[in-house]
């Protein structure tokens, strides 16, 4: 069956850098892109960007320009989200999504379990 | 960026009542509306897309409509698995973005 299995929870120190790991499995991995959500504590779902799993392009929203990376593996189809100089706001769960694509219309259809980040000195 | 608003932020139910939601979005986006279930603890879980599609599996006391700017989320019979917050999201334009939520609680 379609999988998203996330890597594990994660605790930074302000200023370093987390990679969050996202292996897809039971479907063809370059027909899907793939977005990253997160949710603070309490807090709504925010989006973070998306990922081409055929040539690797990317988009991210204007207040992570800078401070985010997607990258993905073919090879392992596993997707790769790193978040840099981290804060205490960037504390939350991280999603990574399938996205879909019916009559036109795009959606979230499979989500990873999330992994928590906690950043904290 | 597109910026949708939920409302209510929250409301109180009993099981087998019918509760409403409304999403407004700052300009149109046509049907590019999605509405998603979150529970504590678990990932978001896709109920409609396109504004009023079902997703494969959702029970259909699940329903959307709206167009435009305006969206709606109905929940006919309210079943005690269904106290949980809804979230209503864009993907017309990028940055794809989400309303604020609605919390639906037991009364």
């Amino acid at each position: 069956q379609v999988q998203l299995v996330q890597s594990g929870a994660e605790v930074k120190k302000p200023g370093a850098s987390v990679n969050v790991s996202c292996k897809a499995s039971g479907y063809t991995f370059t027909n899907y892109y793939m977005h990253w959500v997160r949710q603070a504590p309490g807090q709504g779902l925010e989006w973070m960007g998306i990922i081409n799993p055929s040539g690797g392009s990317t988009t991210f929203a204007p207040k992570f320009q800078g401070r985010l990376s997607m990258t993905r593996d073919r090879s392992t189809t596993t997707f790769y989200m790193e978040v840099s100089s981290l804060r205490s706001e960037d504390t939350a769960v991280y999603y990574c999504a399938r996205v879909s694509r019916i009559a036109g219309y795009y959606y979230m259809d499979v989500w990873g379990k999330g992994t928590p980040v906690t950043v904290s000195s | 960026d597109i910026q949708l608003t939920q409302s209510p932020s929250s409301l109180s139910a009993s099981v087998g009542d019918t509760v409403t939601i409304t999403c407004r979005a700052s300009q149109s986006i046509s049907n590019d509306l999605n509405w998603y279930q979150n529970r504590p603890g678990k990932a978001p879980k896709l109920l409609i897309y396109g504004a009023s599609t079902l997703h494969t599996g959702v029970p259909p006391r699940f329903s959307g409509g709206g167009s435009g700017s305006q969206f709606t989320l109905t929940i006919s019979s309210l079943q005690p698995e269904d106290f949980a917050t809804y979230y209503c999201q864009q993907s017309d334009y990028t940055p794809w973005t989400f309303g604020q939520g609605t919390k639906v609680e037991v009364k």
